[in-house]
C-alpha cells in the first residue's frame, strides 16, 4: 500500500522562475494538506484542499502562490517567479474522507532557489 | 494567535525515560497529535489525543490534560534510534489543518 508520494523531491530553481510540485494522496485519500518547513523550524500550513476544492488557503501567500487537487491526478503546488525566501522543504500530507485525526505525510521537495 | 511551546532540546541515554511536553495556546482545541521526525524526512504520526488521559503505543504513551492546555509525549527504554526531532501538533477542529510547535530534538547517546 503506497503511502504519500511527493515528486520531485528535490528541485533547484534560479529566481523568478515557476516551481511546480506534485504529491499524489495515498489510496482512498481525499484530503490533502500542503505545509512548508524551514531548517530548524516546525511545519507551517498552506492549504487544504479536497478534489476540486480549495478548503482552506489561510497559510498561503496571496501572491505567487496556488494550489489545485483535480479531479484526476496529483495535487499540485505552484510557486510563480520564486525568490530565495522560499527555499524550504515542502511536505504534502493527506488523510481519508472521514476527516481522521491522522495527516500522513509524504518525504517532502525540497526546494532551492538560487 | 496560536502558539505551541515545547523544549528545543533534550539529551538521554539508551535505556532511559524521556517526557516532552507541550503547552498550546489555540484559538479552538479538537484533539493533539506527536509527529517524529528524522534528519528532515517525512514526520511520521505517533500518537493522537482526544480526551484527557493516557494513550499507550509501544514504548511511546501520550498524555492530555484539556483543562491545563498541555500534553506531553513519553518514550520509554529509549535506543539510539530514537534520536530525532518531535514535534506536537493541534487540530482546532476536526479534519483541519495541523498547527505544528517548533519540534524538540532528541539526542540519546550510549
Amino acid at each position: 500500500n503506497a503511502g504519500v508520494m511527493q515528486n520531485p523531491r528535490h528541485l533547484v530553481r534560479r529566481r523568478g522562475q515557476e516551481a511546480r510540485l506534485r504529491c499524489s494522496p495515498m489510496k482512498g485519500h481525499s484530503h490533502v494538506y500542503w505545509y512548508r518547513q524551514l531548517p530548524e523550524e516546525g511545519l507551517k500550513f498552506m492549504v487544504y484542499l479536497q478534489k476540486e476544492n480549495i478548503i482552506d488557503e489561510s497559510g498561503m501567500p496571496k501572491e505567487r502562490f496556488s494550489a489545485e487537487f483535480p479531479k484526476e491526478g496529483p495535487s499540485i503546488l505552484r510557486i510563480q517567479q520564486v525568490v530565495r525566501g522560499d527555499s524550504a522543504a515542502y511536505f504534502c500530507a493527506s488523510s481519508p474522507p472521514s476527516g481522521t485525526e491522522t495527516q500522513y505525510f509524504g518525504p517532502g521537495t525540497r526546494l532551492l532557489v538560487l | 494567535g496560536q502558539s505551541l511551546e515545547q523544549p528545543s532540546e533534550v539529551t538521554a541515554v539508551e535505556g532511559a525515560i524521556v517526557q516532552i511536553n507541550c503547552t498550546y495556546q489555540t484559538s479552538g482545541f479538537y484533539g493533539l497529535s506527536w509527529y517524529q521526525q528524522h534528519d528532515g524526512g517525512a514526520p511520521t504520526f505517533l500518537s493522537y489525543n482526544g480526551l484527557d488521559g493516557l494513550e499507550e503505543t509501544g514504548r511511546f504513551s501520550s498524555f492530555l490534560s484539556r483543562s491545563d492546555s498541555y500534553g506531553y509525549l513519553l518514550l520509554q527504554e529509549l535506543q539510539m534510534k530514537d534520536s530525532a526531532s518531535y514535534f506536537c501538533a493541534v487540530y482546532r477542529q476536526a479534519g483541519t489543518a495541523l498547527i505544528f510547535g517548533k519540534g524538540t530534538t532528541l539526542s540519546v547517546s550510549s
